[in-house]
């Protein structure tokens, strides 16, 4: 049981550069967002979707972009990468609907620890 | 707007002993959740505990406890008999069952033996 999986787990950028984060969930999750992890900040949220085709802004979206082709996959692409974008990242996922229905927890993969140069 | 305050940015405690960390909230809601998050020095977010706002009864796993405060809007987690395992960084977060969980900055807990 994968869970949620996200890949690279380690990137350096230079400025200006463009990347993609990859996550993959294998639960079925309605839900699925990115968030990002800075020292005395905790996480703050990027972008999220509710599915397949939906996508909105979280509390930080500057200089990131989502899409959400299927509801395994939610990319975050880094158009001109900025040293402010150094951080963790994280995808996360939650079940909305079904069996047991939405508890609100979020299930985490390991981050993704990016550093623009 | 919903706001997390871990007003403990280091705790430290000794091996079998016990330890609270605090948490405090604001939200305009009735309805929520509360959870504290577990981060080893592995990066993994692990959910240690979670609380439903609309339930008087504290929740409680294993060794871990939460005191819930609604009306004070306080959410403090205790750690008994401390383990080394348990030395990480405990995030306390607020969800109103929408799209948005918000997050405190974090106490890093040291276990000493």
């Amino acid at each position: 049981n994968a869970g949620v999986t996200q890949t690279p787990k380690f990137q350096v950028l230079k400025t200006g550069q463009s990347m993609t984060l990859q996550c993959a969930q294998d639960m079925n999750h309605e839900y699925m967002s990115w968030y990002r992890q800075d020292p005395g900040m905790g996480l703050r949220l990027i972008h999220y979707s509710v599915g397949a085709g939906i996508t909105d802004q979280g509390e930080v979206p500057n200089g990131y972009n989502v899409s959400r082709s299927t509801t395994e996959d939610f990319p975050l692409r880094l158009l001109s990468a900025a040293p402010s974008q150094t951080s963790v990242y994280f995808c996360a996922s939650r079940r909305t609907s079904g069996m047991g229905g939405d508890t609100g927890e979020l299930f985490f993969g390991e981050g993704s620890r990016l550093t623009v140069l | 707007a919903q706001t997390v305050t871990q007003s403990q940015p280091e705790m430290s405690v000794q091996e079998a002993e016990t330890v609270t960390l605090s948490c405090t909230y604001d939200t305009s809601e009735s309805d929520y959740y509360l959870f504290w998050y577990k981060q080893p020095p592995s990066r993994q977010m692990i959910l240690v505990i979670r609380q439903e706002a609309y339930k008087q009864q504290n929740a409680t796993e294993n060794r871990f406890s939460v005191n819930f405060q609604k009306a004070a809007k306080s959410f403090s987690l205790k750690i008994s008999d401390s383990q080394l395992g348990d030395a990480a960084m405990y995030f306390c977060a607020l969800s109103r069952g929408n799209n948005d969980m918000r997050f405190g900055a974090g106490t890093r807990l040291t276990v000493k033996p």
